[in-house]
């Protein structure tokens, strides 16, 4: 079955880095088709999709945070990477990582994810 | 403030139908498919309805949904207790190229 696990840092500072890797077992991001994206939710506040990496290696990000943002993907480990720089206490959330099943003609870029991890809290303070 | 309307709540008793809407534009909803999500409390949100109206194997047919213009709607009938979570509604948008979520509908069973 497809599983999807985010790990990373629970407190980060100011202005610092943010490097949040998802680990995933069940599918292969070399299915073509395949793809994993990042959403995260600050505390009581709505979804936020933030990026989207394709077994092709394309590659969508947020219009509003795209310079802050990468995602990489390491087919070999079953990983995917998303780095956030300039971090702030706004982008305090729970960051979840999930599985896009399938990319046609019809749709290949709509929010699609039939499997999410658990999330992970990062709190950003000084 | 959402791409996307929702209502920040609704409510129903045990057994009622109850409707969810989403409201967006012709950039989003009008050209693009829309998708549901539940997210109870405490966890990860669970992808109840695709492509408009379609449902993932395991979501009960008590959820449906359908699409119109500009406006999208979720429907539970049979309400039961399990279901008072959050609802969010989500889709592309062509003029902002990216994945929009509605502000999410907090259902209350009664």
């Amino acid at each position: 079955q497809i599983t999807l696990k985010e790990s990373g840092p629970t407190l980060v500072k100011p202005t610092q880095t943010l490097t949040l890797t998802c680990t995933f077992s069940g599918f292969s991001l070399d299915t073509s088709g395949v793809g994993v994206g990042w959403i995260r939710q600050p505390p009581g506040k709505a979804l936020e999709w933030l990026a989207l990496i394709y077994w092709n290696d394309d590659k969508r990000y947020s219009p509003s945070l795209k310079s802050r943002l990468t995602i990489t993907k390491d087919t070999s480990k079953n990983q995917v990477v998303l780095t956030v720089t300039n971090m702030d206490p706004v982008d305090t959330a729970t960051y979840y990582c999930a599985h896009r099943p399938h990319c046609d003609s019809a749709d290949c870029y709509g929010p699609y994810f039939d499997y999410w991890g658990q999330g992970t809290l990062v709190s950003v303070s000084s | 403030q959402s791409v996307l309307t929702q209502p920040p709540s609704a409510s129903g008793t045990p057994g009622q139908r109850v409707t969810i809407s989403c409201s967006g534009s012709s950039s989003n909803i009008g050209s693009n498919f829309v998708y549901w999500y539940q997210q109870l409390p405490g966890t990860a949100p669970k992808l109840l309805i695709y492509r408009n109206d379609q449902r993932p194997s395991g979501v009960p047919d008590r959820f449906s949904a359908s699409k119109s213009g500009t406006s999208a709607s979720l429907a539970i009938s049979g309400l039961r207790s399990e279901d008072e979570a959050d609802y969010y509604c989500a889709g592309w948008d062509d003029s902002l190229s990216g994945v929009i979520f509605g502000g999410g509908a907090k259902l209350t069973v009664l």
